[in-house]
């Protein structure tokens, strides 16, 4: 049972504009949210996190929105740099050790 | 400079054949986790190490085993691998999750590509 869902599986943007990644989950006792990038033929790399105590959470170009009661959360970046092309993955906490992904968005920003 | 190592990248065994992959790194994190990745799918949580301490997933066969010798290694054994276990092989650390912060990320590993003939 997939706890933490990503529903697009790829999402093309042009650069400059924003890139919206969405991801929803299942389990109300998580408690930390994270998202990843990841290049080919590398690991994925930590992005940016939000606690569920927060409804938003900035860093630089990239934000993250959480809605506990949709159970859904989103990552926002602007503007879109051909640089962040990649597959981006949600993760999710319980308290812990035990993280959940979801199955990633491939991101493509055309330049 | 090296965080988490995986050794090796890419590792062909065959049907029923033992197989070791190694994992280390210099963040001298408590927690260190072990995950595989078939394609297209989400990294799954094998099970992971809180300093010595083991943590299995219930849903991880148990063909599955780990080692931690010390905190710089981890190992993953397969003491007998079939074709549903040809995957990525994804190494992470994190440091101690459990002190009451708000949580800490996870640093990965480029990850060993496992080919099972």
């Amino acid at each position: 049972d997939q706890q933490v869902k990503q529903n697009s599986p790829s999402l093309s943007v042009q650069e400059g504009r924003i890139s919206i990644l969405n991801c929803d989950y299942t389990n109300s006792m998580f408690d930390y949210f994270l998202w990843y990038k990841k290049y080919p033929a590398e690991g994925p790399t930590f992005l940016i996190s939000i606690s569920s105590i927060k409804d938003k959470n900035e860093d630089g170009r990239f934000t993250v929105f959480l809605n506990k009661s949709a159970k859904h959360l989103s990552l926002h970046i602007v503007p879109s740099q051909p640089g962040d092309s990649a597959v981006y993955f949600c993760a999710a906490r319980l308290t812990g050790n035990q993280f959940y992904f979801g199955t990633g968005t491939s991101l493509t920003v055309i330049p | 400079d090296a965080m988490v190592i995986q050794n090796p990248r890419y590792q062909v065994t065959q049907f029923g054949k033992p197989v070791t992959l190694s994992c280390s790194q210099t963040l001298n994190h408590n927690v260190m986790y072990w995950y595989q990745q078939k394609s297209s799918q989400a990294p799954k949580l094998l099970f992971h190490y809180y300093d010595k301490d083991f943590n299995n997933e219930a849903d991880t066969p148990d063909n599955f085993q780990s080692r931690r010798p010390n905190t710089s290694f981890c190992f993953l054994d397969i003491r007998s691998p079939g074709l549903g276990d040809a995957a990525m092989y994804l190494c992470a650390t994190s440091r101690d999750t459990l002190a009451g912060g708000l949580g800490d990320t996870q640093y990965f590993g480029p990850g060993t590509r496992l080919t099972v003939l």
